[in-house]
């Protein structure tokens, strides 16, 4: 147990559905993170959030829409995706951004599955 | 540019037998190194870092990782595995100086066998 959970842990949709992931972390942070994991892939980053502003975006589309109403809450927002965004998503806390060599703490995921 | 490379994609061994996992970095830059761990249907879980100091690092469960910046390394041993070790393991680079931004290896997954 890292202290940020996700939910929910597995998730199907169809292209024309919309549905949300939510992360939270109970550890105090200040930053957060949502990470997309694919086969044979290296952990690609997303998003990343510091005091409930978005700091960085990395080319995602934006049938993505991240949410961020605190310090505490992630959401990740989906809608009209495509069969190759089936993945794990990930959610990540670190206390702060800018202090180098920080820990991030992650979530147990969230097995997305596009039909 | 950074870059993390983890030269096997599997690595089978079987149980109590010593196991190495390797990692090779490139960057210009001070770099802080990491190993995360991902059992089966989990998220990634810190095994041990290097920031500074002492270039053997000890981490979580009997692991270790040894800088080795000449080589631009970062090797994780275990003298003896378990079946539980069975999980995918990730080397993690980290640029110093700039916010806290990871860039991962492909991973490598180690298949303790009985």
């Amino acid at each position: 147990e890292t202290g940020v959970t996700q939910t929910p842990r597995h998730l199907v949709m169809g292209m024309t559905n919309k549905k949300s992931l939510k992360c939270e972390q109970h550890l105090g942070h200040n930053a957060m993170y949502w990470y997309k994991q694919s086969a044979k892939k290296p952990l690609e980053l997303m998003f990343v959030y510091n005091f409930k502003e978005q700091t960085e975006n990395n080319s995602v589309p934006s049938r993505f829409s991240p949410e961020c109403p605190n310090s505490s809450h992630l959401f990740l927002h989906l809608h009209t995706l495509q069969p190759e965004d089936s993945a794990l998503y990930l959610c990540a806390s670190s206390q702060d951004l800018g202090t180098s060599g920080e820990t991030q703490y992650f979530g147990p995921g969230t097995r997305l599955l596009v039909l | 540019a950074q870059s993390v490379t983890q030269l096997d994609s599997q690595v089978p061994v079987f149980e109590e037998a010593p196991v190495e996992l390797r990692c090779n970095y490139s960057s210009s830059v001070s770099v802080y190194l990491f190993w995360y761990v991902q059992y089966p249907n989990q998220g990634l879980q810190l095994l041990l870092k290097y920031l500074s100091g002492s270039t053997l690092v000890k981490g979580i469960n009997g692991f270790e990782a040894e800088f080795n910046k000449s080589q631009t390394s970062f090797h994780l041993r275990k003298p003896s595995v378990h079946i539980s070790d069975t999980a995918e393991y990730f080397c993690v680079l980290h640029v110093s100086g700039g916010y806290n931004k990871l860039i991962f290896g492909a991973g490598t997954r180690l298949a303790v066998h009985p």
